[in-house]
């Protein structure tokens, strides 16, 4: 049930763009998706709900694809600060686990100047 | 401001000892969770709770035991009969339901001496 994340590791100069994806094998109630800085916590940067909706923020958005069970987050004209990892974590249609996410092993991301 | 409270920041643990790890929210979140974060392998879910006094286990619950006494708290307890206890443990909450983002704490890094 751990959703696929990909690619594994994302090299990039400031301005330029990333997509990174993530991949489930489960009916998916909502994607959540967070950035890691090394030896923090990871941050919640946004969430979206089961109608394909994109949503997003700045430079940063995502898109649900509900039929596909997949996400992808875009980061666009990348900065030094957008650097860390990348976790999309993934909540299913099944009662007895609702709230609980499942998360994927992360895209890092790496920004030079 | 609310947030979640972590402590301590680093332990060490020796051999047979059980050590118990600190979570705090004053964020008035209903759910909480434990997270095991080791390298490459992303965050694993360890148990977690939607209310006072219930919890369920996770992914990884051998070893592991938790308690939800208080909205506010919920400790884990890393016993003897974990074998490979070294990892970075997350602690995270959000309103219990589908479809909320979490707010971590900045984690417990655990070591076995």
């Amino acid at each position: 049930q751990q959703p696929v994340q990909s690619p594994q590791a994302v090299i990039l100069r400031e301005g330029e763009d990333a997509v990174i994806n993530c991949s489930s094998s489960k009916a998916l109630y909502s994607v959540h998706w967070y950035r890691q800085k090394h030896g923090e916590a990871p941050v919640f940067l946004m969430i979206l709900l089961k109608g394909g909706e994109q949503k997003g923020h700045e430079k940063i958005s995502a898109s649900f694809n509900e039929k596909k069970q997949q996400s992808s987050l875009y980061l666009t004209a990348s900065q030094l600060s957008y650097s860390g990892t990348y976790f999309c974590g993934t909540e299913i249609n099944r009662g007895s686990t609702l709230g609980r996410l499942y998360f994927g092993r992360g895209t890092q991301l790496t920004v030079w100047p | 401001d609310g947030g979640i409270t972590q402590s301590p920041k680093y332990l060490f643990r020796k051999e047979g000892q059980n050590v118990t790890l600190s979570c705090e929210q004053n964020l008035n979140h209903d759910a909480m969770y434990w997270y095991r974060q080791d390298p490459g392998q992303g965050l694993r879910l360890i148990y977690y709770s939607q209310i006072v006094n219930d919890f369920q286990k996770g992914d990884i619950a051998e070893g592991y035991s938790v308690s939800r006494e208080k909205k506010e708290s919920f400790p884990l307890t890393v016993t003897s009969a974990q074998k490979n206890p070294t990892a970075f443990y997350l602690c995270a909450s959000s309103y219990a339901g589908q479809g909320y983002g979490y707010t971590f704490g900045s984690g417990t890094r655990l070591t076995v001496v």
